[in-house]
């Protein structure tokens, strides 16, 4: 099946960093999402972007599908940023979704 | 307001003893799934469900049943819980599969589920 590795595993930031956190699939996908699962353990989802560039306030996220990875920047980070970000690939006409082990990010005050 | 709500949202079990965690969207949503989640590992796909009566294994199926009979609700049982099922559960929606237009998926809280 489809593997998908995140990087870093963990990141800590200052408040007001940028932070790129990274994506990489195994395989072609038809499809991707990146989540963002805050302290609290709530889980939303950010963008879906199959391939191309979208942006959503200081978030904004870019994937290169023919080169397998996608990237999630964050810019200007606050502390409301913190918590674990998971991106999830799959293939069109599925039901199946497949996540990444997830990013890790502190932002400190 | 669109939920997907969960119960129980706390649990500590006995090995064996079978349970039930209902899952229910108000939303009219064709796509339901279930998620475990463990340290290290993200979140993995236990079964889904692109319809009334249409279900399928996800990656980790194994111990685990699901019923779909009715659109809003998507139960997840566990007939023989073992203790390698302690986790983590997570119950989401979808208008229709979350590959088809990119439709938002929703998370229900999660269920923290340990089994002794």
């Amino acid at each position: 099946g489809i593997q998908v590795e995140q990087s870093p595993p963990d990141l800590i930031l200052q408040e007001g960093a940028n932070s790129t956190l990274r994506c990489n699939f195994s395989d072609s996908v038809n499809n991707l999402q990146w989540f963002h699962q805050n302290p609290w353990g709530q889980l939303i989802n950010l963008f879906y972007i199959p391939s191309g560039t979208k942006q959503n306030g200081r978030l904004s996220a870019t994937t290169v599908a023919t080169e397998r990875y996608s990237l999630l920047y964050i810019s200007s980070s606050q502390t409301t940023d913190s918590g674990v970000y998971f991106c999830a690939v799959g293939r069109r006409n599925t039901g199946k979704l497949i996540f990444g082990q997830g990013t890790t990010l502190q932002v400190k005050p | 307001e669109a939920q997907v709500t969960q119960n129980p949202r706390y649990l500590i079990t006995v090995t064996g003893k079978k349970l039930t965690v209902t899952c229910s969207q108000n939303m009219n949503h064709e796509y339901m799934s279930w998620y475990r989640q463990d340290p290290g590992l993200g979140l993995r796909q236990i079964y889904y469900s692109m319809n009334v009566e249409v279900t399928d294994k996800g990656d980790v199926p194994e111990g685990y049943k699901v019923s779909r009979k009715e659109k809003r609700n998507f139960p997840l049982i566990l007939e023989s819980p073992s203790p390698n099922q302690t986790s983590l559960y997570f119950c989401a929606s979808s208008p229709e599969s979350p590959f088809f237009s990119g439709n938002t998926i929703y998370f229900g809280e999660g269920s923290w589920l340990t089994v002794v």
